[in-house]
């Protein structure tokens, strides 16, 4: 079973469409969690951390749910400006500085 | 002002010769990494180097050799490149070691075996 597992979609929505994104993680004692963001061509850059609350960051929303081992990203208000692919990012606890990524959710925004 | 660079960002080659991908990084960070994104666009972990000190080693063939002169560099050196070898290889850097810490990326650098 693979440490992050993503639906790889593609979605495709209208502007200003409202679109979610789940990831489910395999290890029990991961503790760190992200949601990254990558261009076609480009690298990955960090959208925003996970928090075990949940976090807002703008028309972003995350959530974390540690009984099912679950992640969600939230993205209201869809621009044309967010067509990319969304990475699930998550450690192992024991492991420093190990991160596993999800093969990532593409996203196109239509006009 | 680039954060993470690395060298080539293009790299065409044959079987069997031995090529080298250069990382710099002038974030101050002490941490960096190199990761693999095959055809699939899967994002794995090869090595990652902490002030100097290789910390991780993933499941990665010995034709892959990492070095750290410093801790703003990471070079990768690939001996009797193959067919498999082909895909992008990124750099990265975090602050610290621990996972909690954002990793930025470079550019990448697109590798094709032929």
């Amino acid at each position: 079973r693979k440490e992050v597992e993503q639906d790889p979609g593609p979605f495709n929505v209208p502007e200003g469409a409202t679109v979610a994104f789940n990831c489910t993680y395999s290890n029990s004692a991961s503790q760190s969690f992200f949601w990254y963001r990558q261009d076609c061509r480009k690298e990955p850059k960090l959208l925003m951390s996970v928090y075990s609350s949940g976090n807002e960051d703008g028309r972003f929303t995350a959530q974390l749910n540690r009984a099912s081992q679950y992640i969600s990203l939230l993205i209201r208000d869809s621009k044309l400006s967010d067509s990319a692919t969304y990475l699930c990012v998550v450690n192992r606890g024991s492991t420093l500085g190990r991160l596993y990524f999800g093969r990532g959710t593409q996203l196109t925004v239509w006009p | 002002d680039t954060a993470v660079s690395q060298t080539p960002k293009y790299l065409v080659t044959q079987m069997g010769n031995d090529k080298s991908i250069k990382c710099e990084q002038n974030l101050g960070h002490d941490t960096m990494y190199w990761y693999k994104q095959d055809s699939k666009k899967f994002l794995k972990i090869m090595f990652s180097y902490n002030n100097k000190e290789l910390i991780i080693n993933e499941t990665v063939p010995n034709r892959f050799s990492p070095k750290s002169p410093d801790k703003a560099h990471l070079n990768l050196h690939i001996n009797s490149l193959e067919l498999g070898d082909s895909a992008v290889y990124f750099c990265a850097s975090s602050q610290q070691l621990f996972s909690s810490y954002e990793q930025y990326f470079g550019p990448g650098t697109r590798l094709t075996v032929t």
